[in-house]
């Protein structure tokens, strides 16, 4: 199974200021058509996940362009250039190239 | 607007059934994949099953192989999901989710899960 690590676990931002959150993959998530199968979401308390970045880093539909996702073959990155608080919750990556589809540890965000 | 809304969640006994439903609204049903995902408490998030948009094709966890089903009827715009032999590890909130899904040598490829529903809860308890 593809193993996804996320980091931080936690991360505390001031609002207004840039946060990052990195997934690394066990193996490549470059599928031969040239998309890479890794996507973001976002769980705010007490809701469902939501998608925000879908194939490595393509918004999804009414994501703010707050919202950013960055791509190698192993390596990925969800950048927020400006936190509000409403940005409060867990994000998750999760990659989609092969079953079992299997989801990063999550990271908390929380406002300082 | 796209809904999706499960129902059939509760409370059993390890070893026992439930059978979980997943009613959509708002797109064309029939076109596109289908999945499960759960996440236990203050755990995270665990793919289930996934089921292609013709009902031809299945996929599924091994923690949850040979125990639960995964259907559709796209005459209903309904999703299922059947699940036998309970243990307590299930415990969990399911979700379904609408999804891009296109098959290939490993399994499938399975791409943008939007929008998920609310979940229905499943306890397994003696």
């Amino acid at each position: 199974d593809i193993v996804l690590s996320q980091s931080p676990p936690i991360l505390p931002v001031t609002p207004g200021e840039p946060a990052s959150i990195s997934c690394r993959s066990s193996q490549s998530l470059l599928h031969s058509n040239g998309y890479k199968y890794l996507d973001w979401y976002q769980q705010k308390p007490g809701q469902s996940p939501q998608l925000l970045i879908y194939l490595g880093s393509n918004r999804a539909s009414g994501v703010p362009d707050r919202f950013s996702g960055s791509a190698s073959d192993t390596d990925y990155t969800l950048k927020i250039s400006s936190v509000e608080a409403d940005d409060v919750g867990l994000y998750y990556c999760m990659q989609g190239l092969q079953t079992p589809i299997t989801f990063g540890q999550g990271t908390r965000l929380e406002i300082k | 607007e796209i809904q999706l809304l499960e129902s059939g969640g509760g409370s059993v006994q390890p070893g026992g059934s439930l059978r979980l439903s997943c009613a959509a609204s708002g797109f064309p049903f029939h076109s596109f994949g289908m999945t499960w995902v759960r996440q236990s408490p203050g755990k995270g998030l665990e793919w289930v099953a996934a089921i292609a948009a013709a009902a031809g094709r299945t996929y599924y966890a091994d923690s949850v192989k040979g125990r639960f089903t995964i259907s559709r009827d796209n005459s209903h715009d309904t999703l299922y999901l059947e699940m036998s032999r309970l243990r307590p590890e299930d415990t969990a909130v399911y979700h379904c989710a609408k999804v891009f899904l296109r098959g290939s040598t490993t399994g499938a490829v399975i791409w943008r899960l939007d929008p998920w529903g609310r979940g229905t809860q499943v306890i397994v308890s003696s």
